[in-house]
């Protein structure tokens, strides 16, 4: 069965350091690939998103994600993070033969110390 | 505004007592699906509907139903829950055709504590 890991359940982080979030499938085939943000008490939103192109796609707030096939991985970047990006992070995955079905990742809570 | 509406947003019971959770968007998205978030577990999906009468079973259906009458309500309903049901749920919907590019929207979500 197709899995979606992310290796990093917490991270804690000082405002200005760099971030990047793991993200790893097991699908071989095409997919597509989502990145969602949830703020504590609020919903998922939509941070970024690939479906095929340029594999460094950029996203809302300063985010990028970076697209290796070879490694099958889709991790999240930003080169300098604000307190405001305390949440939770997750990665999506769709194959795409795999109509609607998308399999999120476990989640990486992020904290940003000011 | 474009927006998928869960309610009630916090709810407490006890085990054995029937409960329906209400979902509903106004965006006339075709696919609408229900998911459970636990702890390191990231977001599963419980049940998914691909138009009205066609629901189908997630990864986590046990304990669950669901139904679509009309388009734009999706309601989950706990026929009899019990505490491993505590959880953190949301509702989702997006269009069909497109496959899995058409972007997702999901509700405010619904904290369930079963005692």
């Amino acid at each position: 069965a197709q899995s979606v890991s992310q290796h990093n359940h917490h991270v804690i982080l000082s405002e200005a350091a760099s971030l990047e979030l793991g993200c790893n499938y097991s699908y071989g085939g095409t997919v597509n690939l989502f990145w969602y943000v949830q703020y504590p008490g609020q919903h998922l939103q939509l941070l970024l998103k690939y479906f095929s192109g340029d594999p460094l796609v950029k996203g809302i707030k300063g985010f990028e994600a970076e697209f290796i096939k070879s490694k099958f991985s889709f991790n999240l970047r930003k080169p300098s993070v604000q307190w405001s990006d305390t949440a939770e992070y997750f990665c999506a995955v769709n194959p795409d033969n795999a109509g609607n079905m998308l399999t999120f990742g476990g989640g990486t809570r992020l904290m940003v110390k000011p | 505004e474009a927006q998928v509406t869960q309610n009630p947003r916090y709810l407490i019971t006890v085990t054995g007592k029937k409960l329906t959770v209400t979902c509903s968007q106004n965006m006339n998205h075709e696919y609408m699906s229900w998911y459970r978030q636990d702890p390191g577990l990231g977001l599963r999906q419980i049940y998914y509907s691909m138009n009205v009468e066609v629901t189908d079973k997630g990864d986590v259906p046990e304990g669950y139903k669901v139904s679509r009458k009309e388009k734009r309500n999706f309601p989950l309903i706990l026929e009899s829950p019990s505490p491993n049901q505590t959880s953190l749920y949301f509702c989702a919907s997006r269009k069909t055709g497109g496959g899995g590019k058409n972007i997702q929207y999901f509700g405010a979500g619904t904290r369930l504590s079963v005692l």
